[in-house]
C-alpha cells in the first residue's frame, strides 16, 4: 500500500522559512515523480514544484527563486524547502505521486498546513 | 497560463440524479484533462485523466467527454458517497486546477 506522509507545517512569520517532509512508503521516491500541491480556500488547488525520478526539479512561478525541492533516497523521503515566505503562502501543503510525469496525482498525502502570519 | 473555469460552482442533487459539471479552458489543451473528487479535510482523489478515462476502482457511474476547450463529467446516478467537490484540471502546459464545485444535497 502507498502511503505518503507529510510533516513540518506551522506557523511561520513573514519572510520566515520551513521545510516540509514527504516521507513515503509502499513506493520508491527515487523511481518516481513526487509533486507538491498546495490548497487555499481562495486559490483553491495549485501545483508547486516536482522532483523527478532523475533528479530534475521544477517549479511554479509563483514559488520559483524560493522554493527548494530535493530528496533523501536512504530516507525514502522528498523535501520542499520554503524561504522568503509571503502572506500568500498560507495552505495546506499536499505531496502526491505522479505516475509519468504529466502532473497528474493518483497518490496524496494527508496534507500539512503552513500559516504564514505576523 | 491556462485558465480552467468550472460550472456550476454549486450543485444542488439529489440520490440518483444524472449530474454534469463543465469545465471550460482558456485555450485548445486537446484532451490533457484530469478530473479529482475531494471530500472534506481529505486529499483529492484521482478519478479521470485524459478527459476520458476512469482510473482502476472508480466506479463507471462516472464518465468524462470532451476535447479541445470544453469537457464535461458525468455522475449517471448520484450515490450518497458522491456528495464532494470535484476539480478539473489541465496538464497541457504544466498544470492548472478549476475552482472546483461542490456537489450537495
Amino acid at each position: 500500500e502507498v502511503k505518503l506522509v507529510e510533516t513540518g507545517g506551522g506557523l511561520v512569520q513573514p519572510g520566515g522559512s520551513v521545510r516540509l517532509t514527504c516521507a513515503a512508503s509502499g513506493l520508491v521516491v527515487s523511481d518516481n515523480y513526487i509533486s507538491w500541491v498546495r490548497q487555499t480556500p481562495d486559490k483553491g488547488l495549485e501545483w508547486v514544484s516536482i522532483i523527478y525520478y532523475s533528479g530534475s526539479t521544477y517549479y511554479a512561478d509563483s514559488v520559483k527563486g524560493r522554493f527548494s525541492v530535493s530528496r533523501d533516497n536512504s530516507k525514502n523521503s522528498v523535501y520542499l524547502q520554503m524561504n522568503s515566505l509571503r502572506l500568500e503562502d498560507t495552505a495546506v501543503y499536499y505531496c502526491a505521486r505522479d505516475r509519468n510525469g504529466s502532473l497528474t496525482f493518483d497518490y496524496w498525502g494527508q496534507g500539512t498546513l503552513v500559516s504564514v502570519s505576523s | 497560463d491556462i485558465q480552467m473555469t468550472q460550472s456550476p460552482s454549486t450543485l444542488s442533487a439529489s440520490v440518483g440524479d444524472r449530474v454534469t459539471i463543465t469545465c471550460r479552458a482558456s485555450q485548445n489543451i486537446n484532451n490533457w484533462v484530469a478530473w479529482y473528487q475531494q471530500k472534506p479535510g481529505k486529499a483529492p482523489k484521482f478519478l479521470i485523466d485524459k478527459a476520458s478515462r476512469l482510473q482502476s476502482g472508480v466506479p463507471s457511474r462516472f464518465s468524462g467527454s470532451g476535447s479541445g476547450t470544453e469537457f464535461i463529467l458525468t455522475i449517471s446516478s448520484l450515490q450518497p458517497d458522491d456528495f464532494a467537490t470535484y476539480y478539473c484540471q489541465q496538464y497541457r502546459s504544466y498544470s492548472t486546477f478549476g475552482q472546483g464545485t461542490k456537489v450537495e444535497i
